[in-house]
């Protein structure tokens, strides 16, 4: 079955400074992975997807996110990180082997520091 | 085009209770999912409904179902409530619930058992 891990709970950044959210996952195909954001008492907003093609994924608000096969990684980064970025983020995969059902991480509280 | 809504927003019940909640998709997305959010468990997936049929279930136990009607909309229903139901439930629609898609996700409803 597919898995998603991200294995901080919290990443605290200053604004301005580069923001990055890790996430490692595992699947028995291969991965379709998506990043989400939720902010406090909503839903989750989608940022981008990595399906095939270019390992570099470029989504909304300035995000971007890096695929590397070999490390079984899919970070999301943002080159300068602003104090309204401050929500939860999730991590997703999910693969055509399975079940075609979305796995989520954890999730990560990013907290940038003004 | 407008997001996908869900119905109510909020909800107060009782153990032993039932429950009816209800989302409407994205226009022209046919695939309807369900989550539930709870902060010790994340997000778990609890089933997904194209065309009118169910197509793919989470572990959850049978007190948890849900339906789809033809104009793609979706209801679940929890019968025998638990406090442990007490959760977020998120619906997400998506075209077809191919592996490619993306999922938008709605607000969310709160329940909360007493």
């Amino acid at each position: 079955a597919q898995s998603v891990a991200q294995p901080e709970d919290q990443v605290n950044v200053a604004e301005g400074n580069p923001l990055t959210v890790k996430c490692t996952y595992s699947v028995s195909g291969n991965p379709y992975l998506f990043w989400y954001v939720q902010y406090p008492n909503r839903g989750l907003q989608f940022l981008l997807k990595y399906i095939t093609g270019d390992n570099l994924v470029k989504g909304s608000y300035g995000f971007e996110a890096e695929f590397n096969k070999s490390q079984t990684s899919f970070h999301l980064k943002k080159p300068s990180a602003l104090v309204s970025d401050s929500a939860l983020y999730f991590c997703a995969v999910r693969d055509l082997y399975g079940n075609n059902r979305l796995a989520f991480g954890k999730g990560n509280q990013v907290v940038v520091i003004p | 085009k407008a997001g996908v809504t869900q119905t109510p927003r909020y909800l107060i019940k009782t153990r032993g209770q039932q429950v009816t909640l209800s989302c409407s998709p994205i226009s022209g997305h046919r695939s309807v999912s369900w989550y539930q959010q709870t902060p010790g468990q994340g997000l778990q997936f609890l089933f997904e409904y194209f065309s009118e049929t169910q197509r793919n279930k989470g572990n959850f136990p049978g007190r948890f179902s849900g339906r789809q009607f033809s104009n793609s909309r979706s209801e679940m229903n929890v019968s025998t409530l638990e406090l442990g139901d007490s959760a977020l439930y998120l619906c997400a629609s998506s075209f077809s619930g191919a592996g490619t898609d993306t999922q938008y996700f709605g607000p969310g409803t709160r329940l909360t058992v007493l």
